[in-house]
């Protein structure tokens, strides 16, 4: 089963910061199978990017992905109010098939 | 516009079952899988499988297999989620989703519309 572990747990940043979030598998994945959504309380999940680096639809370009082996970064560029919230990480594969992260929640500093 | 609405909040005595509907609308209902996730209070997200509206498939994560049943519901455009066996560790949100992609020979298991969740209590 494929792990994919989150770092750093809470980010505490100022709107205007650029924010950096980490997801590493526990073993190679193809960068095809990783998304990264956005949650935020009582709301549903917002889909952010797919393979990795595609922004889904209506998502501004402040929020890029990028891959490195085994490690996957979404970074946000300038954070803006609405995007304080808990950030996951999704990749699909070999049975379970689709696993997430633990969060990253982003949090006004 | 896309919406996923999913039926209220339940609360069930250990060992019963509990069934969620998901109702579907702004879209063609066959043309997309539709996926269950759950949240548990705490915790991350956790997918228990993918239902195909068009064709009735289902592929359940290995954890749920034999407790978990994904149907097209009674009402239109609607899918529902039924797992059974339920412990206080099923106590959870659990949202409906819909693939990315429509149309699709397999899932794409991305998820870029989501019903806002049942609350499923599990307590004696």
């Amino acid at each position: 089963e494929i792990v994919l572990t989150q770092s750093p747990g809470t980010l505490s940043l100022s709107p205007g910061e650029r924010a950096t979030l980490s997801c590493r598998a526990s073993q190679s994945v193809m960068s095809s199978s990783v998304a990264w959504y956005q949650h935020k309380p009582g709301q549903a999940p917002r889909l952010l990017l797919y393979g990795a680096s595609k922004r889904a639809t209506g998502i501004p370009d402040r929020f890029s992905g990028s891959e490195s082996g085994t490690d996957f970064t979404l970074t946000i560029s300038r954070l803006e109010p609405e995007d304080f919230a808990v950030y996951y990480c999704q990749q699909y594969g070999s049975p379970p098939l689709v696993t997430f992260g633990g969060g990253t929640k982003v949090e006004i500093k | 516009q896309v919406q996923l609405v999913q039926s209220g909040a339940e609360v069930k005595k250990p060992g019963a079952s509990v069934k969620i509907s998901c109702k579907t609308s702004g879209y063609t209902f066959t043309n997309y899988y539709i996926h269950w996730v759950r949240q548990a209070p705490g915790q991350g997200l956790e997918w228990m499988g993918v239902f195909n509206p068009g064709a009735g498939g289902t592929i359940y994560a290995q954890k749920f297999q034999g407790r978990v049943t994904m149907t097209r519901g009674t009402s239109t455009s609607t899918v529902d989620m039924e797992l059974s066996g339920l412990t206080s560790e099923d106590t959870a949100v659990y949202f409906c989703a819909r693939d990315l992609l429509g149309g699709t020979y397999y899932p794409l298991f991305y998820f870029d519309y989501w019903g806002l969740g049942t609350l499923v209590t599990v307590s004696s």
